[in-house]
């Protein structure tokens, strides 16, 4: 297992088009996070899942995204009708929770948005 | 809601020489976990060191330490000896262990750029 991986990394789009990310996190990892950065300025949380379950969303994540993971391995994050300010690196990251113990989160590569 | 400030946007150091990253957090919780990761350009996030709340012995790993001071809620990364390597982006971040708002995600600071001169 070489860690978390994203698909793509890099993604030009128009403005008003949709896209869809994808994550895989490392294997048996039960817990999957969502991040957004803009440049220069550090990673805010969107939501995250506990295997399919997805137990928290932020207030950044607006009725324009959705995010899944339909069987507690990978997960996808939509952005319908794309808009400039959705211009931003997409952060993935894995973890494994078991019981009350400390859990590391182990980042992927990114995916960097760009909206035309 | 927990915040997280650096207030170093840059930062500098010559090579072999010592360096230390300031940052402070706010929160109403009593069990976390504070974290510094650093961000090479174009590369992956990965942790450098985290220190439990409980614990008052401040971590330590390898040339990577902190100097943390919970009734203050300051929480500095201090890099010995330093090297060209340890040029990145270094964030601060918490994270809430115990219930609540915060369980589970991670609260970053803005971020301090670290260059290191040979």
């Amino acid at each position: 297992d070489t860690g978390v991986s994203q698909n793509p990394r890099h993604k030009i789009t128009k403005r008003g088009q949709n896209v869809t990310f994808r994550c895989d996190p490392i294997s048996e990892h039960n817990r999957l996070y969502w991040y957004r950065q803009t440049l220069g300025q550090g990673p805010e949380f969107l939501t995250y899942f506990q295997n399919e379950a997805q137990l928290e969303k932020s207030r950044l994540l607006s009725d324009r995204f959705s995010a899944e993971r339909p069987k507690g391995s990978f997960s996808t994050l939509e952005i319908q009708r794309t808009e400039q300010g959705d211009s931003a690196m997409y952060l993935c990251a894995s973890s494994f929770r078991r019981g009350s113990s400390y859990n590391e989160q182990f980042f992927g590569p990114g995916t960097r948005l760009t909206v035309l | 809601a927990q915040t997280v400030t650096q207030s170093q946007p840059e930062m500098s150091v010559q090579e072999a020489e010592t360096v230390t990253l300031s940052c402070t957090y706010d929160t109403s919780e009593s069990d976390y976990y504070l974290f510094w990761y650093k961000q090479p350009p174009s590369r992956q996030m990965i942790l450098v060191i985290r220190q439990e709340a409980y614990k008052q012995q401040n971590a330590t790993e390898n040339r990577f330490s902190v100097n943390f001071q919970k009734a203050a809620k300051s929480f500095s990364l201090k890099i010995s000896d330093s090297q060209l390597g340890d040029a990145a982006m270094y964030f601060c971040a918490y994270r809430g262990n115990a219930g609540g708002t915060s369980y589970g995600k991670l609260t970053f600071g803005q971020g301090t750029i670290l260059t290191v001169h040979p």
